[in-house]
């Protein structure tokens, strides 16, 4: 089936540093990922819509310049998350659409903690 | 707009008792619905969807039957094991708003043996 890959797993950063997220699709064209961030008692929020070849649509409350999303291919897409802070620390986990409206892929999720 | 309500959590069972975890949703057009599991340390898996009305999503003993006049997506297991210890999210996707999938806040459940 299709495959989502999510990297790193897990990332500790220092306060002030960015940080860099990819997510691939492996063996199928996604035009269209999503980025998620998942909060301490496991809700799921969606920051941004990501297009491949245009310009991210974020949710209403995510910064832009400090989520910076870049869908430069139909299989990659990277979150940067710039200048970090503690608050920062979540869970991010992105996914991708195989085919419109049937399943959505996700991958496994990037741990980040910022010192 | 388009949003999801999923009951809170969190869930603790015996094994073997039956489960349900309520969902209702708001949408504009007409949404495929879907349940996705998160099991402890992973990501989010797909575990059944139905994409219209009267519909029934079924996959490991787990079912849910879109139902478009009450607008819920209801999930229920007959017999819960230890194994089904999850984060449990009930989710939408609506051609009308370009297939842009919207979330419930996720039911923590836990199986006790």
């Amino acid at each position: 089936g299709a495959v989502v890959s999510q990297h790193p797993s897990r990332v500790i950063c220092k306060s002030g540093t960015s940080v860099k997220i990819e997510c691939r699709s492996l063996d199928f064209q996604a035009t269209t990922m999503f980025w998620y961030r998942q909060f301490p008692k496991k809700s799921l929020m969606l920051m941004a819509t990501s297009n491949e070849g245009s310009k991210a649509t974020y949710e209403q409350g995510v910064e832009k310049d400090k989520f910076l999303i870049n869908h430069a291919s139909l299989t990659l897409s990277t979150l940067t998350v710039t200048s970090a802070h503690p608050e920062d620390s979540s869970f991010y986990i992105c996914s991708a659409i195989w085919r419109t409206n049937e399943k959505l892929f996700f991958g496994s999720g990037t741990q980040l903690s910022v010192l | 707009g388009d949003s999801v309500t999923q009951m809170e959590g969190p869930v603790t069972l015996s094994e073997e008792a039956f489960l349900t975890i309520n969902c209702t949703y708001t949408a504009t057009g007409y949404p495929s619905l879907f349940w996705y599991v998160q099991y402890p340390g992973e990501g989010l898996q797909l575990l059944l969807k139905a994409t219209k009305a009267d519909d029934k999503g079924s996959n490991k003993g787990f079912e849910a039957t879109y139902r478009k006049e009450t607008t819920s997506f209801h999930l229920e297991k007959g017999s819960v094991q230890v194994s089904d210890s999850a984060v449990y999210f009930c989710a939408l996707s609506d051609q009308y708003t370009g297939n842009q999938f919207y979330f419930g806040t996720g039911t923590s459940l836990t199986v006790i043996p």
